[in-house]
């Protein structure tokens, strides 16, 4: 079974800073994909970007970047340029690329505070 | 268009008692997926449908029942409550199954507390 790891149960950055977070799975397959999911205070899990195993190259989404390493399965989530509205909790999400279910593998989350 | 939408909100049960909660998939979707996200961790898959068929279901007792309508609406039942399913029940929904990749969609969650 798949397992996703978040060890920073909380991180605080200045507001226009950058900040990172770790996240770090365990798994047997090849062809995988792996996703970063924001859930403000309104509980609907929004996704924040998404990243196909198979592909070197790091996904990019405005001030949301991803250091993907697939040998140490290590999917670091890097917020540039901290707005007020990124504070939330943040889940690293691991599904399987193969056929049948894909329900996700979800981490324990990490809370993003960014202080003003 | 409108987005996943879960019913109720929020709700109070005893224990021992039975609960549905209901989902709706945005229009166009046909794959409807339920987790279970309790205090403090994150979202633990429960079920799967897709096409009306059950499609995959995650480590949970048999108390855990689940269905798809012709709509692809979905209904999720406990029964024989226990204080421990005290959580947030969240739906989402997505186009197909199977992809991997293909994004999942997430209601605003149905939060469940039994006393």
């Amino acid at each position: 079974a798949q397992t996703v790891t978040q060890s920073q149960p909380e991180m605080s950055v200045q507001e226009a800073e950058t900040v990172t977070l770790s996240c770090t799975y365990d798994t047997s397959e090849s062809d995988y994909y792996l996703f970063w999911y924001k859930q403000p205070p309104s509980r609907q899990m929004i996704l924040v970007i998404r990243q196909e195993a198979y592909k070197q190259q790091n996904a990019t989404e405005n001030r949301f970047s991803v250091n993907f390493q697939k040998a140490a399965k290590s999917f670091s989530l890097k917020i540039s340029d901290s707005q007020l509205g990124d504070a939330a909790m943040y889940f690293c999400a691991y599904r399987t690329s193969g056929g049948g279910a894909d329900g996700l593998t979800f981490g324990k989350g990490t809370h993003l505070i960014i202080q003003p | 268009d409108a987005g996943v939408t879960q019913s109720p909100t929020h709700l109070i049960k005893t224990r021992g008692q039975h609960v549905t909660l209901r989902c709706s998939p945005i229009s166009g979707h046909k794959s409807v997926s339920w987790y279970q996200q309790v205090l403090g961790q994150g979202p633990q898959f429960i079920f799967q449908y897709y096409e009306k068929e059950e499609r995959g279901r995650g480590n949970f007792p048999d108390r855990f029942s689940a269905r798809q309508f012709p709509n692809y609406s979905s209904e999720l039942n406990v029964n024989a409550l226990l204080l421990g399913d005290s959580a947030l029940y969240l739906c989402a929904s997505s186009f197909s199954v199977g992809t991997g990749g293909t994004e999942a969609f997430f209601g605003q969650g149905t939060r469940l507390t039994v006393v």
